[in-house]
């Protein structure tokens, strides 16, 4: 079974960056990975997808600090020079038929 | 503009129906493939239910196979889900989805006595 893994929680200083993880299960390495970003109570937003060979697909008007790489089954999201709007859900997402997401990072801009 | 639209979320007593709609504008609603994905009060996101572009290919999530229905009517560019047998932990705002790349504003289904 298909199961992306996500730490709970990051935080970061305000202008920092910081690096998220998102993890396939064994067998799955060769899934495409999305990000979505969440703010507080409004709906997910698609920042990017991260394909197997490396290249990844951005979604509209996101700014260039999001950036996103492959390594195996990880997939990275990173967000340089930190704002206060960056304080949100992170959630990492497969295709698959029970397409799952991961439980999601919380990342808290200090 | 891509612009999905849900609506018919409401509160409804368990064991009872609700229909969700998603209006869709902005692509070829005919070619692409439709998600209905679920959060549940401070919970993350879960998929729900998918339905290819032909409507040839349906999944559910096993939360409520047998429960919820999901269709489509490409001539008027619009996504349905059929909510069955709600329960309680049913409750959650629900989100239709482009492919996972656009996603509408929500519709919130609370289901309570």
């Amino acid at each position: 079974q298909l199961v992306l893994t996500q730490s709970p929680s990051a935080s970061a200083f305000l202008g920092a960056s910081v690096k998220l993880t998102c993890t396939l299960s064994s067998g799955h390495s060769g899934n495409a990975i999305a990000w979505h970003q969440q703010q507080p109570e409004k709906g997910p937003r698609f920042l990017m997808r991260l394909n197997t060979d490396g290249s990844h697909d951005k979604g509209d008007a996101i700014p260039d600090r999001f950036s996103g790489s492959r390594s195996g089954a990880e997939g990275y999201l990173t967000i340089s020079s930190l704002q206060s709007e960056d304080e949100a859900d992170y959630y990492c997402q497969t295709w698959n038929t029970g397409t799952p997401f991961g439980g999601g990072t919380r990342l808290t801009v200090l | 503009e891509v612009q999905l639209v849900e609506s018919g979320g409401g509160l409804v007593k368990p064991g009872g129906s609700l229909r969700l709609s998603c209006a869709a504008s902005g692509f070829t609603f005919s070619s692409s493939d439709m998600n209905w994905v679920r959060q549940a009060p401070g919970k993350g996101l879960e998929w729900v239910s998918t339905i290819t572009s032909s409507s040839s290919n349906i999944y559910y999530a096993n939360s409520v196979k047998g429960r919820f229905t999901i269709s489509r009517d490409n001539a008027k560019n619009s996504l349905f889900l059929q909510m069955n047998a709600l329960r309680a932990e049913d409750s959650a705002v629900y989100y239709c989805a482009r492919n996972f790349v656009y996603w509408g504003q929500g519709t919130p289904v609370t289901v309570s006595s």
